[in-house]
């Protein structure tokens, strides 16, 4: 079936534009989570989605970050006024339930001149 | 605050030798570890996982082991293929059942033909 996909792939923005990154997780999967991956170095959680429960959000590195899920499916990453240190991978993952094995989709790559 | 170590940052083997990658964790309570593996342009794929109440696990030519007094866990790929040539990751969640995980910072591995 089909697997968790991202749009857009490769996102060019200039420094101080908005960004709205989004991701379609695999239907069915009820937990989704956003992820960064800045070169060279590890995937760094952001925020988390479960069914209707209240977000984690304790993974955003500031309050120009926010995430939202709609209808319990797509979720769109909003990243405001970017930063040159805002460039990195960000990674979308979903899984059946909180415990189940989270599926990552292939990123979106923000590059803020 | 918890984190995890990886070793070594790039590995480079002959094919058909194995490769080995160890992580140590600083959370006690962790109790999941999943190892992932990406490929150029692609998001990370688990491939294998293991918990805190078994010591080993072996899938084909890939294996995971424990030691939980250490903090220590290893991915081993025996009769490596030039296909297993990506970036692996290795993580452990943040306490015991949790969804958030915390990443190494990547072994690249290239198998040489």
């Amino acid at each position: 079936g089909a697997g968790v996909s991202q749009s857009p792939s490769n996102k060019v923005t200039e420094k101080g534009k908005d960004v709205e990154l989004r991701c379609d997780p695999i239907s069915g999967h009820t937990a989704l989570y956003w992820y960064r991956q800045s070169l060279g170095q590890g995937l760094e959680f952001l925020i988390y989605f479960q069914g209707n429960s209240a977000p984690d959000k304790s993974g955003l590195p500031s309050d120009r970050f926010s995430a939202e899920r709609t209808g319990g499916s797509v979720s769109t990453l909003t990243i405001q006024r970017t930063q040159q240190e805002d460039s990195a991978v960000y990674l979308c993952a979903s899984s059946l339930g909180t415990t189940d094995t989270q599926y990552f989709g292939p990123g979106t790559r923000l590059t803020v001149l | 605050g918890e984190n995890v170590e990886q070793h070594p940052s790039t590995l480079s083997v002959q094919e058909g030798d194995s490769a080995v990658i160890k992580c140590t964790y600083s959370d006690s309570a962790s109790n999941y570890f999943p190892w992932y593996k990406q490929e150029l342009g692609k998001g990370p794929q688990l491939i294998i996982d293991i918990r805190s109440n078994v010591g080993e696990k072996k899938d084909q030519r890939i294996a995971v082991t424990l030691n939980k007094t250490a903090k220590h866990f290893s991915l081993h790929i025996t009769e490596t293929q030039p296909e297993d040539s990506a970036v692996y990751f290795c993580a452990a969640s943040i306490g015991s059942g949790t969804y958030k995980y915390i990443f190494g910072t990547g072994t690249r591995l290239k198998v040489l033909a």
